[in-house]
C-alpha cells in the first residue's frame, strides 16, 4: 500500500499569512505514460462531507479560490494557501489515486493564529 | 446540482449486518465510477470500495475485504454497501462519493454525499 504522511498535524497562522502543507508519499505517484501525478487535495469543514480542492497535484478544480495551489512531483507535494481567509479553517487531505488500496494522509488541521 | 444522498446506517451489534444505499441525482449515474468512504469519530478518511461504471469491477480494501460488497443498480441510480459480521472498528460515517470525470479508468473523487452513520456496538 501507498503511505501518504503529511505534516505538519496541525498549523496555525494569521488572517493574510501563507499556510503550507507537506505530504509525501512512501513510493512516487508520477505516471511517466501520462506525466500525470496522481495526487489530489481535499478540504473538510467540520460537520461537513470532504471537498475537492487540487487533482493532478497542481490543477485546481472550478471554483475553488485561487490562493489554493499545489505543486510537487514524484512522491512530495504541497498545498499552499497564499493568504488564509477565516473560511479557510479546516482539515486538509491528500489522496493518491495511482493504485488501490486508494490512501488518504492523515489531515492536517489549519487554524487561525 | 449534483445529489449523493446515503442511507441505512444505523446502530448494529457486532457480528451483523446492513446495507447502506446512496442515491445518485443531476447526472448520468453509468458514466461514473463510484466509491465507499468512511470516517472513523475525530479520525481521517479511509477508502473503503469502489466500483466501475458497469459494476463489472471491484476493490476493496484488506480491512473490509471478504466482509463488504459493493454493488450498484444502473436503471436506479444507486449504489450499495452490504456490510456483513461488523465489529467495534467499523464504526464510522460512510461516505458515497463519485470520480470527478467519467470514464473508464478511476481518477479522483469529486462530489460526495453528506454520509451515512454506522454505529456497532452492543
Amino acid at each position: 500500500d501507498i503511505v501518504m504522511t503529511q505534516s505538519p498535524d496541525s498549523l496555525a497562522v494569521s488572517l493574510g499569512e501563507r499556510a503550507t502543507i507537506n505530504c509525501k508519499s512512501s513510493q512516487s505517484v508520477f505516471y511517466s505514460s501520462n506525466y500525470g501525478n496522481y495526487l489530489a487535495w481535499y478540504q473538510q469543514k467540520p460537520g461537513q462531507p470532504p471537498k475537492l480542492l487540487i487533482y493532478w497535484a497542481s490543477s485546481r478544480k472550478s471554483g475553488v479560490p485561487t490562493r489554493f495551489s499545489g505543486s510537487g512531483s514524484g512522491a512530495d507535494f504541497t498545498l499552499t494557501i497564499s493568504s488564509l481567509q477565516a473560511e479557510d479553517v479546516a482539515i486538509y487531505y491528500c489522496q493518491q489515486y495511482y493504485t488501490t488500496p486508494l490512501t488518504f494522509g492523515q489531515g492536517t488541521k489549519v487554524e487561525i493564529k | 446540482e449534483v445529489q449523493l444522498v446515503e442511507s441505512g446506517g444505523g446502530l448494529v451489534q457486532p457480528g451483523g449486518s446492513l446495507r447502506l444505499s446512496c442515491v445518485a441525482s443531476e447526472f448520468t449515474f453509468s458514466d461514473y465510477w463510484m466509491h465507499w468512504v468512511r470516517q472513523a469519530p475525530g479520525k481521517g478518511l479511509v477508502w473503503v470500495s469502489r466500483i466501475n461504471s458497469d459494476g463489472s469491477n471491484t476493490s476493496y480494501a484488506d480491512s473490509v475485504k471478504g466482509r463488504f460488497t459493493i454493488s450498484r443498480d444502473n436503471a436506479k441510480n444507486t449504489l450499495y454497501l452490504q456490510m456483513n459480521s461488523l465489529r467495534a472498528d467499523d464504526t464510522a460515517i460512510y461516505y458515497c462519493a463519485r470520480d470527478d470525470l467519467p470514464g473508464d479508468a478511476g481518477n479522483w473523487f469529486g462530489p460526495w454525499g453528506r454520509g451515512s452513520q454506522v454505529t456497532v456496538s452492543s
